[in-house]
């Protein structure tokens, strides 16, 4: 199966700590999405990434989200200190170039603080 | 303020019978549209999209309508089937690649 992976499946953490989630998108795709999903709530644009570059951040991500695409290939996303509001479903898409095209998701990552 | 919005929480159909699930945006700046389906525990599946230049688009069983003028568009199942039942997403694009969400509509299709 060559569809977007994404580690781990479920995460449990202590408000406070540091977590850190990976994506790896289809191969042959160049653009890379985080969205996050609360629930009752559609998927929620955090950042997207054409190759390395980084070229659009959501407010919703603040100064304890960071997230990079070394060699344009795999992604992460780290959270520092984490906050009971970081719990969610956080999805990572991937798309070819052409706008327009449709982004294919990962089965997410869930996040749970305690 | 929500710039897509999917008015109905849920659906219920008979199996083999037409389903239909509508999608209200606001922004004009959205030129192409798409609607995703997510079973419980697993990422969203595309299903099916349409640009603004067209109003139609039909895929198998799936047919997308945009009525721009409206600014509205559905989703129109047939004929439905019980594996159908999942939460349906209307999601928006533009100029900046990041999709608009709606909040979804769970179609249960009953045998």
């Amino acid at each position: 199966d060559t569809g977007v992976s994404q580690d781990p499946r479920h995460k449990i953490t202590k408000r406070g700590q540091n977590v850190t989630f990976r994506c790896d998108p289809i191969s042959e795709h160049n653009r890379l999405y985080w969205y996050r999903q609360t629930l009752g709530q559609g998927p929620e644009f955090l950042t997207y990434f054409q190759n390395e570059a980084q070229l659009e951040k959501s407010r919703l991500l603040s100064d304890r989200f960071s997230a990079e695409r070394p060699k344009g290939s795999f992604s992460t996303l780290e959270i520092q200190r984490t906050e009971q509001g970081d719990s969610a479903m956080y999805l990572c898409a991937s798309s070819p170039a052409p706008r327009g095209q449709p982004q294919h998701f990962g089965d997410g990552t869930r996040l749970s603080i305690l | 303020d929500q710039q897509v919005k999917q008015n109905s929480p849920s659906l219920s159909v008979q199996e083999g019978r037409i389903s239909i699930l509508n999608c209200d945006y606001t922004n004009s700046m959205f030129d192409y549209f798409l609607w995703y389906k997510k079973y419980p525990a697993e990422g969203p599946t595309f299903l099916i999209s349409i640009s603004s230049i067209k109003d139609k688009n039909e895929d198998g069983r799936f047919t997308v309508f945009l009525n721009k003028s409206a600014k509205h568009l559905s989703l129109h199942i047939v004929p439905s089937q019980p594996g159908d039942s999942a939460v349906y997403f209307c999601a928006s694009g533009g100029s900046n690649y990041k999709l608009t969400f709606g909040k979804g509509t769970l179609l249960t299709v009953n045998p």
